[in-house]
């Protein structure tokens, strides 16, 4: 167990739905990241909130949104969703954001894997 | 801007042989470099990381990785490959500074037997 808690693990759903993915970081940890996961384009960086803001945004399409609430928990939102959305999704935690002195260690759920049908 | 490329997307050894994964990355400043494994069906979990003090990083599971700056290049290996070793690995980098990471597109090592 990371410590990195996602929910739901396995979602299905029709085209043109509305879901949200949940996640908890690690206690202690107030970075979360989210990443999206296919066959073709692989791990892509998604979003990043630190202490409830947002951070860095990557490849996150208009239809996707994120929050990270104050007791910084985060919910990834996918609306209008296509076929193309079916992935996994994974939230990473980290301790604080741009460590000059060392590397920014990210932990990982175990993923939310979204499936449109 | 950073990049990682991670040679060959299936890597096939037998149960006892040298395991070896190539990565070279793109950094226009010292970077960090990580190796992350996820077995089936489950997330990522670090293997080792570099931080720029020893170029070569011993991680979990008898796993050890060489910084090779001239080369850009941090590939990972194993003296010989257990069953157990099967799944996929990522190799990712991130810049001092920087909070994310910038994962290649993987390589899934079957072992057989």
């Amino acid at each position: 167990d990371s410590g990195v808690t996602q929910t739901p693990k396995h979602l299905i759903t029709a085209t043109g739905q509305r879901v949200t993915l949940r996640c908890s970081p690690r206690s202690g940890d107030l970075s979360v990241y989210w990443y999206q996961q296919s066959l073709d384009q692989g791990l892509q960086f998604l979003i990043q909130y630190y202490n409830g803001e947002e951070r860095a945004k990557g490849n996150i399409l208009e239809r996707f949104s994120a929050q990270q609430f104050p007791d910084l928990h985060s919910e990834l939102n996918l609306s209008s969703l296509e076929l193309g959305d079916s992935a996994l999704y994974f939230c990473a935690s980290s301790p604080i954001p741009g460590q000059a002195s060392g590397a920014n260690v990210l932990t990982f759920g175990a993923g939310s894997r979204l499936t449109v049908l | 801007a950073q990049s990682v490329t991670q040679l060959g997307s299936h890597v096939s050894v037998s149960e006892g042989a040298l395991v070896l994964l190539r990565c070279n990355y793109s950094s226009s400043v010292p970077p960090y470099l990580f190796w992350y494994v996820q077995y089936p069906n489950q997330g990522l979990q670090l293997l080792l990381k570099y931080t720029s003090a020893a170029t070569l990083v011993k991680g979990i599971n008898g796993f050890e990785a060489e910084f090779k700056k001239s080369e850009t290049s941090f590939h990972l290996t194993k003296p010989s490959a257990h069953m157990s070793d099967a799944a996929e690995y990522f190799c990712a980098v991130s810049e001092a500074g920087a909070d994310g990471l910038t994962f290649g597109k993987g390589t899934h090592l079957i072992i057989q037997p």
